[in-house]
């Protein structure tokens, strides 16, 4: 089945603590993006990437970092500096071009304890 | 700022009736929207995309374009209990593939 898989489904952080959210997709979609939600709003863009090794920085990308090693891979790491961190985390991709749809993987909740 | 801008709603629709989301843009370069709707606690899913002026049909959902008011509308017919959740309105942001989401609105279909 194709899709995206987010993991984890639920994600604690402790102050100080960086964590790394897991993105995979085997959609061949060239395009991945991390956005965060906050309840009661739309999405904002934290990163995105067009193809493999190569990242832009979105609206909100303070406090966090990425990589792109792998086609299929696009994780997402909430560093210490992120100083508020509870969220929902959507991962979405697609294929490239102005008029291609994202879609979305199940999201993480991130919570700090 | 490129902004997509939705009413929050809550839009109340009776079981049966038609609903109708309306979405306003700024950037006149955007050629691509796209619909999603997200039940609470999960993840957007996509049920409708246009890039033409017009209306687009499939099924109870009718998208609606019009880029001369930047004016983008999705009408929900025969709206059911199910169809209760937020809706978000998305348009592409030039040629990065990126997308601009709206705030998005809170429907509810009362039985």
């Amino acid at each position: 089945d194709g899709g995206i898989t987010q993991s984890p489904k639920y994600l604690f952080r402790k102050e100080g603590q960086n964590v790394t959210l897991s993105c995979e997709q085997n959609l061949n979609h060239d395009a991945m993006y991390w956005y965060r939600q906050d309840p009661g709003q739309g999405l904002r863009l934290i990163y995105y990437s067009q193809i493999v090794n190569d990242f832009q920085k979105g609206d909100i990308a303070e406090g966090y970092s990425v990589s792109r090693e792998k086609k299929e891979s696009f994780p997402l790491t909430v560093t210490s500096a992120q100083k508020n961190p509870t969220a929902f985390y959507l991962c979405a991709s697609s294929g490239t071009g102005s008029n291609q749809p994202q879609h979305f993987g199940d999201g993480t909740r991130l919570s700090i304890l | 700022q490129k902004e997509v801008e939705q009413n929050s709603g809550p839009l109340s629709v009776p079981e049966g009736a038609i609903a109708s989301l309306n979405c306003t843009y700024s950037d006149r370069g955007s050629q691509s929207f796209f619909w999603y709707r997200q039940y609470s606690g999960k993840s957007p899913e996509l049920i409708m995309f246009i890039y033409s002026n017009g209306d687009k049909e499939d099924g109870r959902f009718t998208a609606q374009l019009n880029k001369a008011s930047q004016y983008v509308s999705l009408l929900i017919r025969d709206s059911q209990p199910s169809d209760s959740a937020t809706y978000l309105c998305a348009g592409g942001s030039g040629n990065t593939g990126k997308l601009i989401f709206g705030q998005g609105t809170t429907l509810q279909v009362k039985p």
